[in-house]
């Protein structure tokens, strides 16, 4: 199994500029979820979902937009790109926390320099 | 809500020494706790999970750690460091209820010396 697919790996943005991370996985797992990840802050969520159609706010949403159209999709837009938005960013998928929980997989991440 | 704290940015340690890296949470319910591996320009790998079984728990690579309720603590521990268990350890913490989120700690840097 592929498990957690990220795309791109890498991106160069010039300031103000647009893109879209794409999220995939194939466990068919409810929930998932966009971290980034900066030098000695760990990882914060950016947004999460706990199911198809569905899209909630995590610790630090602003200039983030997702989509969850299907339920193996989860997309991270970047409406005006900003320096301040130069990471790395991490998806994730997890099943509904209980008995048999396994916690979270992670995809391989994407990095993100802004310009 | 709940929180994690790291212990130390950076720890370093002699091949063969003991590693401690130590983790402390706040949950107001019942938690799942979790210790992940990241190595340098790749992403993170899970070494072991505390999900309300046993308080000792074995991971991989001969990592463990114990749950503490009393102590708030999941330290992770190794009696032997090795040369490639230099990297990122982050541990993390989920309430086993509702639309809880995974929230990690800030991180620690294991360096390991010969």
């Amino acid at each position: 199994n592929a498990g957690v697919t990220q795309t791109p790996k890498f991106r160069v943005l010039k300031t103000g500029q647009s893109m879209t991370l794409l999220c995939a996985q194939d466990m068919n797992h409810e929930y998932m979820y966009w971290y980034r990840q900066d030098p000695g802050m760990g990882l914060r969520l950016i947004h999460y979902s706990v199911g198809e159609g569905t899209t909630a706010k995590g610790e630090v949403p602003d200039g983030y937009n997702v989509s969850r159209l299907k339920k193996q999709n989860f997309l991270l837009g970047l409406e005006s790109a900003a320096p301040s938005q130069t990471s790395v960013y991490f998806c994730a998928s997890s099943s509904v926390p209980g008995q048999g929980y396994y916690g979270y997989t992670f995809g391989s991440g994407t990095r993100l320099t802004v310009v | 809500a709940q929180s994690v704290t790291q212990l130390g940015s950076h720890v370093s340690v002699s091949e063969g020494a003991l590693v401690l890296l130590r983790c402390n949470y706040s949950s107001s319910v019942p938690p799942y706790l979790f210790w992940y591996v990241q190595y340098p320009n790749q992403g993170l790998q899970l070494l072991l999970k505390y999900t309300s079984a046993a308080t000792l728990v074995k991971g991989i690579n001969g990592f463990e750690a114990e749950f503490k309720k009393s102590e708030t603590s999941f330290h992770l521990t190794k009696p032997s460091a090795h040369m490639s268990d230099a990297a990122e350890y982050f541990c993390a913490v989920i309430m086993n209820s509702g639309y809880s989120t995974l929230t990690f700690g800030k991180g620690t840097m294991l360096l390991v010396s010969p």
